[in-house]
């Protein structure tokens, strides 16, 4: 099984709102990750968290709250975003973030989120 | 700064071409090269390559890494109306670079 699986798929929230997404992977991956994708743009990296700690912080605002209750669940919370946050948000996961060489990297489906 | 690059931007071809696209990166701490396609939701995983001169290759797709000059070709052979997608290089460091990606349009 080399799912990683992500809830909701489709997300419409006012800038009032809070939501959160959810990632789930059952491959003993320790190292999870959130990307955001604009239309027609590459993958870009927001947080890492690897062994349940976050690792990196890509100077993500705060209105983005990553939080990884153990090793198989990954959250983003959402709380007061802008339109310009409308995108589709991925998760992926890995054997091991930082240490082993050669790690496939596999993503979720994706969330699009549109923030009114 | 880590960069990975990708050319051409994008690709208009007819079925049954043979394409070649091109990755080339600068990054410290190199520990794997991956290629993903994207159509309309998430990239999917195709090949990941960590030595250089072996080739990888899944049917009529083959990668292969020149870790010397420091860039990566996929070649996608008899292309197919399904090969019709962006293609995503990525270089793994502590985190995954992607590059601009590649917008491969197959024609009937």
């Amino acid at each position: 099984d080399t799912e990683v699986t992500q809830t909701p798929k489709h997300l419409v929230m006012g800038m009032t709102n809070k939501k959160s997404l959810k990632c789930e992977q059952h491959m003993g991956h320790r190292a999870m990750y959130w990307y955001k994708q604009k239309a027609k743009k590459p993958p870009e990296l927001m947080f890492v968290y690897s062994y349940e700690k976050l690792s990196i912080n890509e100077s993500v605002p705060s209105r983005f709250s990553p939080e990884c209750p153990n090793s198989s669940l990954l959250n983003l919370h959402l709380h007061a975003l802008q339109p310009e946050d409308s995108a589709l948000y991925l998760c992926a996961s890995s054997q091991e973030g930082q240490a082993i060489s050669g790690n496939t990297i596999y993503f979720g489906e994706g969330s699009w989120l549109t923030v009114v | 700064e880590d960069k990975v690059v990708q050319s051409p931007l994008s690709l208009v071809v007819h079925e049954g071409d043979t394409v070649t696209l091109n990755c080339s990166y600068e990054v410290t701490n190199f520990r794997s090269l991956l290629w993903y396609k994207q159509e309309k939701k998430a990239p999917t995983f195709l090949f990941m390559l960590t030595s250089s001169g072996i080739e990888k290759k899944s049917g009529r797709l083959s990668s292969i890494l020149d870790k010397k000059e420091l860039f990566s070709i996929l070649n996608i052979t008899a292309t197919q109306t399904g090969d019709s997608a962006v293609y995503l290089c990525a270089v793994h460091t502590d985190k995954l670079i992607f590059g601009t990606g590649t917008r491969l349009q197959v024609f009937p």
